[in-house]
């Protein structure tokens, strides 16, 4: 079985550029976070969704940052402008129910010159 | 809020040692208790759970036992192996009922041949 996807693996851009990191969560699942981890900050919970709605937003740092996830095996976060201190790497999990258990995607290592 | 605060890493062993990784928690009642595991270039996977007081966890290898006298979730194994190379965290459930896992810092360990 396919676990969770991300793409791109990796994403170098320049600063003030648009970013969109991809997420498929696995198939069944119904919940679906983004992390950001940093040397510095560790593992933060950015955002997660539950039945393809956002329930809770409050990590996400900055209005720069949005997510969505117009259906139950697609999400989208999309940083417009980026900055340099948003370099990072992001994770998208996914959780059936009410599962404690969460499913790690490999993540996109994004570097922002 | 419920928390997990673990030791300060790297943990730097040769191969055949035995590892020792502390966590403690502060939790209202008694959550269920993880220790998840990231390998290099990969995201967090669960290694192993309890889900209530004196439980035992195990998997690959590794223990922890669930004790609530001293509010701890140490991880161990008796002979590691350069393959363990790897940050684990600790982790319990967001306070509130939330099935949201809150991560410690993780701890970083290098095993050597």
């Amino acid at each position: 079985d396919a676990g969770v996807i991300q793409s791109p693996r990796h994403e170098v851009t320049e600063m003030g550029q648009e970013v969109t990191l991809r997420c498929k969560p696995i198939s069944g699942h119904n919940s679906l976070f983004w992390y950001r981890q940093t040397m510095m900050r560790g593992l933060e919970l950015l955002i997660y969704f539950n039945n393809n709605v956002p329930i809770d937003d409050s990590g996400m740092p900055e209005d720069r940052f949005s997510a969505k996830m117009p259906n139950a095996s697609f999400s989208t976060l999309k940083i417009q402008p980026s900055e340099p201190r948003d370099s990072a790497v992001y994770f998208c999990a996914s959780t059936a129910g009410e599962a404690y258990e969460q499913f790690f995607g490999p993540g996109t290592r994004l570097t922002v010159l | 809020g419920d928390s997990v605060t673990q030791m300060e890493g790297p943990v730097t062993l040769s191969e055949e040692a035995f590892l020792t990784i502390n966590c403690t928690y502060t939790a209202t009642g008694y959550p269920s208790l993880f220790w998840y595991v990231q390998y290099p270039g990969e995201g967090l996977q669960l290694l192993l759970k309890a889900t209530k007081a004196d439980d035992k966890g195990s998997n690959k290898g590794f223990e922890a036992t669930y004790r609530k006298e001293t509010t701890s979730f140490h991880l161990e194994k008796g002979s590691v192996q350069v393959s363990d190379s790897a940050v684990y965290f600790c982790a319990l459930p967001t306070s509130g009922g939330s099935y949201i896992p809150t991560f410690g810092r993780g701890t970083s360990l290098i095993v050597h041949p």
